[in-house]
Parts: structure tokens; C-alpha cells; sequence
């Protein structure tokens, strides 16, 4: 069975560019979450989709989004760039929602993104 | 919302058993308990979680206080294969959709093997 695959696997832009990264989780999972990891926050929870409805939001601005596709892969942008935005982004799959609790995810490589 | 507290950096032995503590003080009765490990270059592996009772698979064993405040993840005999960040983290209810605690990961423990 395919692991979670991200793409892009780097990724360069400028300030004030937008960027579209795209997740394709393990076939037969409906959950998918992204999470953005920087040396000196860890691994930030970003939000979670389920059948293409998201169930959860972590505590980032609006100009970090997502959405599902009926196929569970999944596609975040993050608009109007900043330096900070730079940072491991990595997506995970599960059978499951994340409420509930008893269910492994399951982490791509991740998708590393420099703005400068 | 419950969080968890490790700590930043551990170290051990080669082919030495391993204890990682984390603790949860905040944990409500539905909360699992779950395991995960960064090898460098890589995104996190699901390594264990449990709920009640302690738990073994082929990778580590998880022991649960019985007040569940706390567990230990067990490295049997540690490898070098085995560096890596370790984070513990609960899953469980959600209260809210928004900047819940439970959904992130933290900064995790580092541990290194000596050789």
C-alpha cells in the first residue's frame, strides 16, 4: 500500500507570493491533516479534513487554508507570504477522524517551503 | 485543553533500554495516549498509544500510570536507528475546533545513542 506523498518537495517564493501544496493520502483514509514544523515552534497543527469537510482548525491566520477533494487528496495555500512563513509543512492521513483518539496517523514527507 | 510535558534532550547507551517519560497531568478519561518518533529528514512515525492498560508492539512498550498522569515509552535495547525526536502526545474529545493543545506536537524529546 502507497505511503502519503506530498508535493512538491521544495519549494522557493518570494514575500508576498502565494503557494499551493498538495497531499495525497493512503487510499481508503478520509482524514487528512497538515502541520507546519519550525525549529523553534515544533509541530504545529494546522487544520484537518474529513470527507472534505474540515473538522478541526489549529490557531493560524487566514491566509493559511485548505480544502479536500472527494478523492481525500487534499491541497493547502498559505497567500501574501511572509519570511516566517518558511517551515516544513507535512501532511498525515488516518482512517479516522482525529476526535475520537484511538487512530494512528500517518505522515508524508513533507513539503519544504523557503520565502525570501 | 490537556497537554503534555517532556523533557527536551535524553541520552543513552547503545543496546541499553531507553525510558521517555512524558507527563499529562490534564487528562481527561477519554484521552489516548499516543507515540510518535522524527528520524531526521523525515516526517513523524506513529510508534505506539494506549489508552488504560500498558501496551507492547514489535517497536516499544507504553506504560501507563495508574492515575494516568503520566507513561514512559520503553525502548528495549536501544540502536542507532533509534535517534530521533520523540513526541507524546493525547488524542481524544475535542472541546473546540480552534487552537486545540491536543492536535499539536510540541518540540518532543531528543534523544541521542551513544555508540
Amino acid at each position: 500500500k502507497a505511503g502519503v506523498t506530498q508535493t512538491p518537495r521544495y519549494l522557493i517564493k518570494t514575500r508576498g507570493q502565494q503557494v499551493t501544496l498538495s497531499c495525497s493520502p493512503i487510499s481508503g483514509h478520509r482524514s487528512v491533516s497538515w502541520y507546519q514544523q519550525t525549529p523553534g515552534q515544533g509541530l504545529q497543527f494546522l487544520f484537518e479534513y474529513f470527507s472534505e469537510t474540515q473538522r478541526n482548525k489549529g490557531n493560524f491566520p487566514g491566509r493559511f487554508s485548505g480544502r479536500q477533494f472527494s478523492n481525500s487528496r487534499s491541497e493547502m495555500n498559505v497567500s501574501t507570504l511572509e519570511l516566517g512563513d518558511s517551515a516544513l509543512y507535512l501532511c498525515a492521513s488516518s482512517s479516522m477522524p482525529l476526535a475520537g483518539g484511538g487512530h494512528e496517523q500517518f505522515f508524508g514527507p513533507g513539503t519544504r517551503l523557503t520565502v525570501l | 485543553d490537556a497537554k503534555t510535558t517532556q523533557p527536551n534532550s535524553m541520552e543513552s547507551n547503545e543496546e541499553e533500554p531507553v525510558h521517555l517519560p512524558c507527563n499529562h497531568s490534564t487528562i481527561s478519561g477519554t484521552d489516548y495516549i499516543h507515540w510518535y518518533r522524527q528520524l531526521p529528514s523525515q516526517g513523524p512515525e506513529y510508534v505506539i498509544h494506549g489508552l488504560t492498560s500498558n501496551v507492547n508492539n514489535r517497536m516499544a512498550s507504553l506504560a501507563i500510570a495508574e492515575d494516568r498522569k503520566s507513561s514512559t515509552l520503553i525502548l528495549h535495547r536501544a540502536t542507532l536507528r533509534d535517534a530521533a525526536v520523540y513526541y507524546c502526545i493525547l488524542r481524544g474529545a475535542l472541546i473546540s475546533n480552534f487552537g486545540n493543545e491536543k492536535l499539536t506536537f510540541g518540540t518532543g524529546t531528543r534523544l541521542t545513542i551513544i555508540p
